[in-house]
C-alpha cells in the first residue's frame, strides 16, 4: 500500500538554487495539499488542489509554486531557495472535503537551505 | 485567523499513568481531528469529532469535542511507550476539512 509518496526524503540546497519536491498518490484522491512543519510550529498549509488543473494558495504560499496536471501528482517548486525555507515538507491527500475524511500524509522531505 | 492552542507543549510520564492533552480556540470549528505523528513520519489520523459534546473512544484513548465546538481533549488511560509521539489537533470549518487549521502539537514521551 503506497499511499502518498514523497521524494526526495532529504535535500540540502544552497541559497538561490531551485528544486522540485515530488508528491504522488495512488488512492485516486481529488484533494491534495502541501504543508511545511517547523519545530514547535505545527503544520502550515502552503498550497492545495481540489482536482487536476486547479490549485489555490494556502496560508504561506510565498516563495513556492505548484501544478496539478494529473490526479496523482502534485509537485512543489522552490524557485530561489532562501534559509527561511528550511523545513520539513509534507504532502497529503484526501478523497474529498467532507469533514469525516482523513488527510493521508507522506513521510516528508527534510530540506535544508545553506 | 483561526488559532488552535494545544497544551501542554511537552509531557513526559511513566508507563501506566493517565494523561489529558487539550486543544482550545476562541473560534468555532465544524469538525476537529486528532493526528499522531511519530519521528520521521507524517501524521496519521486517530479520530474525527463533528458534534458538540461528542465523545469517541479508541481503545485507551478518549476524545471529546466541547459543547460549543471550540475545544477538544484527548485522554489516555494507562499510557504505554507505544503512545509516544506528537499529538496534533486540527480544526475544519464550513463543514469541510480541506483547509485545516493545525495546533502546534503536544509531544508525549511515555517512559518504560
Amino acid at each position: 500500500n503506497a499511499g502518498v509518496t514523497q521524494t526526495p526524503k532529504f535535500r540540502i540546497l544552497k541559497i538561490g538554487q531551485s528544486m522540485t519536491l515530488q508528491c504522488t498518490q495512488d488512492m485516486n484522491h481529488n484533494y491534495m495539499y502541501w504543508y511545511r512543519q517547523d519545530p514547535g510550529m505545527g503544520l502550515k498549509l502552503i498550497y492545495y488542489s481540489v482536482g487536476a488543473g486547479i490549485t489555490d494558495k494556502g496560508e504561506v504560499p510565498n516563495g513556492y509554486n505548484v501544478s496539478r496536471s494529473t490526479t496523482e501528482d502534485f509537485p512543489l517548486r522552490l524557485e530561489l531557495a532562501a534559509p527561511s525555507q528550511t523545513s520539513v515538507y509534507f504532502c497529503a491527500s484526501s478523497r474529498n472535503s467532507d469533514s469525516n475524511q482523513p488527510q493521508h500524509f507522506g513521510d516528508g522531505t527534510r530540506l535544508s537551505i545553506l | 485567523t483561526q488559532l488552535l492552542e494545544q497544551s501542554p507543549q511537552f509531557l513526559s510520564i511513566q508507563e501506566g499513568e493517565n494523561l489529558t492533552v487539550y486543544c482550545n480556540s476562541s473560534s468555532v470549528f465544524s469538525s476537529l481531528q486528532w493526528y499522531r505523528q511519530e519521528p520521521g513520519e507524517g501524521p496519521v489520523l486517530l479520530v474525527t469529532v463533528v458534534t458538540g459534546g461528542e465523545v469517541k473512544k479508541l481503545k485507551r484513548l478518549t476524545f471529546q469535542f466541547g459543547d460549543a465546538r471550540k475545544d477538544s481533549s484527548l485522554h489516555i488511560t494507562a499510557a504505554q511507550p507505544g503512545d509516544t509521539g506528537l499529538y496534533l489537533c486540527a480544526g475544519g470549518t464550513g463543514g469541510s476539512n480541506y483547509k485545516l487549521t493545525f495546533g502546534k502539537g503536544t509531544l508525549l514521551t511515555v517512559n518504560p
